[in-house]
């Protein structure tokens, strides 16, 4: 069955204090590799795609890598306007966009 | 671009009634799906359609139906409404051979 397991559930950080958000990955092929960003009561916003292993992508103080099992989302140096729900999805290889499985996420407060 | 739009934003609804949400995807996106999003289960997927078929399902009972009409727009409909349908119900919409869905920012159903 096809699975995609977050940790930690969540996370508080002092802004500026570093840290990495995980996102192991159970699926019969991986044809590609989502995180989002979500603020409450809105829709989760889009942030990478990653679609093989070694790949890396950054935007501002976010960086998203990729294992064969697993990804990274690493955040350097928080603010608080960091604080959101960051959810990953897999496509499964096969399926469509449309089609993707969900992480439960990872809640993060980041505090001044 | 105009994004996702979903409406209504909010609904209260009395268990036994139905209930139908809507969806207009981003211009020229022919995929939309739908997620039920709760505390306790994250972001499940529903159904997608793509040129008014459903082109994918997931594993929710009979009484979760929906439909897309020959402008993209999508709609869902709940019928027999039970307490545990309160939820979040998000609508993403992507296009052929793009790299992200987007979503919208949901529709907030509270069944009482």
């Amino acid at each position: 069955e096809d699975q995609v397991t977050q940790s930690p559930e969540a996370l508080r950080l002092q802004e500026g204090e570093s840290s990495s958000l995980n996102c192991s990955y159970t699926v019969s092929g991986l044809r590609g590799l989502f995180w989002y960003r979500q603020d409450p009561g809105k829709g989760p916003e889009f942030l990478f795609t990653l679609y093989s292993a070694g790949e890396e992508k950054e935007k501002e103080r976010l960086k998203a890598t990729l294992t064969k099992k697993e990804s990274f989302l690493h955040i350097t140096a928080p603010k608080p306007e960091d604080s959101a729900t960051y959810l990953c999805a897999v496509q499964v290889r096969g399926s469509t966009l449309g089609r993707l499985y969900f992480g439960r996420g990872t809640q993060l407060t980041v505090w001044p | 671009k105009a994004g996702v739009t979903q409406t209504p934003r909010y609904l209260i609804k009395t268990r036994g009634q139905q209930v139908t949400l809507s969806c207009s995807p981003i211009s020229g996106h022919r995929s939309v799906s739908w997620y039920q999003q709760t505390p306790g289960q994250g972001l499940q997927f529903l159904f997608e359609y793509f040129s008014e078929t459903q082109r994918n399902k997931g594993n929710f009972p009979g009484r979760f139906s929906g439909r897309q009409f020959s402008n993209s727009r999508s709609e869902m409909n709940v019928s027999t409404l039970e307490l545990g349908d309160s939820a979040l119900y998000l609508c993403a919409s992507s296009r052929q051979g793009d790299t992200e869905a987007f979503f919208g920012q949901g529709t907030r159903l509270t069944v009482v």
